[in-house]
C-alpha cells in the first residue's frame, strides 16, 4: 500500500482564494482524521469521520472550514474564504481502531 | 487550552548520550499514552505508546515512563544516534464515543550531535 496520500503538497495563495485540500486514505480504514500543525498549537484535531460519516468537528476553527469524505477512499478538506493566519502544514490521517498513519502533509502559505 | 504540554521545543544530545523527553498532561480521563516521531517534510509516524495502568514500556533504544500521579510521562532513548534527530510529539487519547480520541502536544526537536 502507498499509504496515506495527500495532495498538492505544498499550496500557495492570496487572502480570500477558496482552498482544497485532498486525501486518500489507507484502504481498508474505516476512520480519517484532518490536522494542522502549528509552531504553537503542534498537531490540532480539526475533525475525524468512521465510515465516512463525521463524527466530532469541534476542532473545525470556524465555518470557513469544511471537510467531506464522499466515500471511503477521498476526503477534502476546505477552506472559504482563506486568511494569512490559516497557513499552516495540514496532515491527514487514518486509522483501523489502532495506531493512526499519517500522509506526509500539505504546507498552506495564505499570503 | 493545552491539555497536552511539551515545554521543551528543542533538544540537543552528543551520540551515544541519553536524549530524555519530557511531557506533562492534564486531562485524568486520558489512560493510554503515545509518541510520535517526525521527519522533515514527512507526516509524524508512530513510535512507542503506554498504556495508563503501566509504567514503564521499552521498546529496543526507547523506554517510555508514565507518572499519573504527576501526569507526567517521558520519553528515554538510549543510546541516542544522529537518525534520531527529529520532531517527537507526545499524545494522549481517551474513549470517546466508543473511539480513542487523541490529543497531540506541541512536539519537541531533538537533535543528536555525531
Amino acid at each position: 500500500d502507498a499509504g496515506v496520500i495527500q495532495s498538492p503538497r505544498h499550496e500557495v495563495t492570496e487572502m480570500g482564494q477558496e482552498v482544497t485540500l485532498r486525501c486518500k486514505p489507507i484502504s481498508g480504514h474505516d476512520y480519517l482524521f484532518w490536522y494542522r500543525q502549528t509552531m504553537m498549537r503542534g498537531l490540532e484535531l480539526l475533525i475525524y469521520f468512521n465510515n465516512n460519516v463525521p463524527i466530532d468537528d469541534s476542532g473545525m476553527p470556524e465555518d470557513r472550514f469544511s471537510a467531506k469524505m464522499p466515500n471511503a477512499s477521498f476526503s477534502t478538506l476546505k477552506i472559504q474564504p482563506s486568511e494569512p493566519r490559516d497557513s499552516a502544514v495540514y496532515f491527514c490521517a487514518s486509522s483501523s481502531r489502532g495506531e493512526q498513519f499519517f500522509g506526509p502533509g500539505t504546507r498552506l502559505t495564505v499570503l | 487550552d493545552q491539555q497536552v504540554k511539551q515545554n521543551s521545543p528543542s533538544l540537543s544530545v552528543q551520540e551515544g548520550r541519553i536524549s530524555i523527553l519530557n511531557c506533562d498532561y492534564t486531562n485524568s480521563m486520558f489512560d493510554y499514552f503515545l509518541w510520535y516521531k517526525k521527519y522533515p517534510a514527512e507526516g509524524p509516524t508512530f513510535l512507542i505508546s503506554i498504556s495508563s495502568i503501566k509504567d514503564k514500556n521499552e521498546d529496543g533504544r526507547f523506554t517510555v515512563f508514565l507518572n499519573k500521579s504527576a501526569k507526567h510521562l517521558s520519553l528515554h532513548i538510549v543510546p541516542s544516534q544522529p537518525g534520531d534527530s527529529a520532531v517527537y510529539f507526545c499524545a494522549a487519547s481517551e474513549n470517546s464515543g466508543g473511539y480513542q480520541k487523541v490529543t497531540f502536544g506541541t512536539g519537541t526537536k531533538l537533535q543528536v550531535i555525531p
